[in-house]
């Protein structure tokens, strides 16, 4: 069974601190998407990354997959109380539909 | 445009009741998803539609009964729920191959009494 897990599980920092959110697997994914979800909404694509070693930046986040695709991180500069919110890595193996959600980070950033 | 709706936003129904929720694209996307999301835990798929053919079947009970009727219309037929399947519904898509970004609707929030 193909797991992504996700690291930190929970993290509270004040705004314009950085930090960074992993997402690690021991299989290879053909692509990783990081979503953020609020409650009670659909996960709202921020990303997608394809290629091993690929790093994207979306304004203050930047997103990295790993060499081997099986892990990706996202590394957030400056945090805003806006940032708030469920952080979620997902991909499918190889050839599949069967996509799997990592674990998730709830991150809170205080004002 | 890459907006995927769904209908309805909250739905409570019985035990006894049948109810559907439903969802829709138009973005030409040829692949559909059913996920069900518990508070607190990350999405779970249920469903996968490939040009309107049903691809994946997460060993779901059969009291949810998935259908496509087109490309840009799936729907999630509920019958004789139970408590514990009171959850988020999503729906997804994404353009035709395995692997490509899906796009999530807003959710259904259901409440089985």
């Amino acid at each position: 069974t193909q797991l992504l897990e996700q690291s930190p599980q929970f993290l509270s920092i004040q705004e314009g601190e950085n930090l960074t959110v992993y997402c690690n697997s021991s299989s290879v994914f053909s692509s990783l998407q990081w979503y953020r979800q609020e409650p009670g909404e659909g996960p709202v694509l921020l990303v997608t990354v394809v290629t091993g070693g690929e790093v994207k930046k979306l304004k203050r986040l930047t997103f990295q997959f790993g060499d081997a695709r099986k892990d990706s991180s996202l590394h957030i500069t400056a945090a805003q109380p806006g940032d708030t919110g469920l952080y979620l890595c997902a991909g499918a193996p190889p050839g599949t539909y069967k996509y799997i959600f990592g674990t998730g980070t709830r991150l809170k950033v205080l004002a | 445009d890459t907006e995927v709706t769904q209908t309805p936003k909250h739905l409570v129904m019985g035990m006894t009741n049948k109810k559907s929720l439903k969802c829709e694209q138009h973005m030409g996307h040829r692949a559909m998803y059913w996920y069900k999301q518990k508070a607190k835990k990350p999405p779970e798929l249920m469903f996968v539609y490939s040009y309107e053919k049903l691809s994946i079947n997460e060993s779901v009970p059969s009291r949810f009964s998935p259908e496509c009727p087109n490309s840009s219309l799936l729907n999630l037929h509920l019958h004789a729920l139970q408590p514990e399947d009171s959850a988020l519904y999503l729906c997804a898509s994404s353009r035709a191959d395995p692997g490509d970004e899906q796009y999530f609707g807003p959710g259904t929030r259901l409440t089985v009494t």
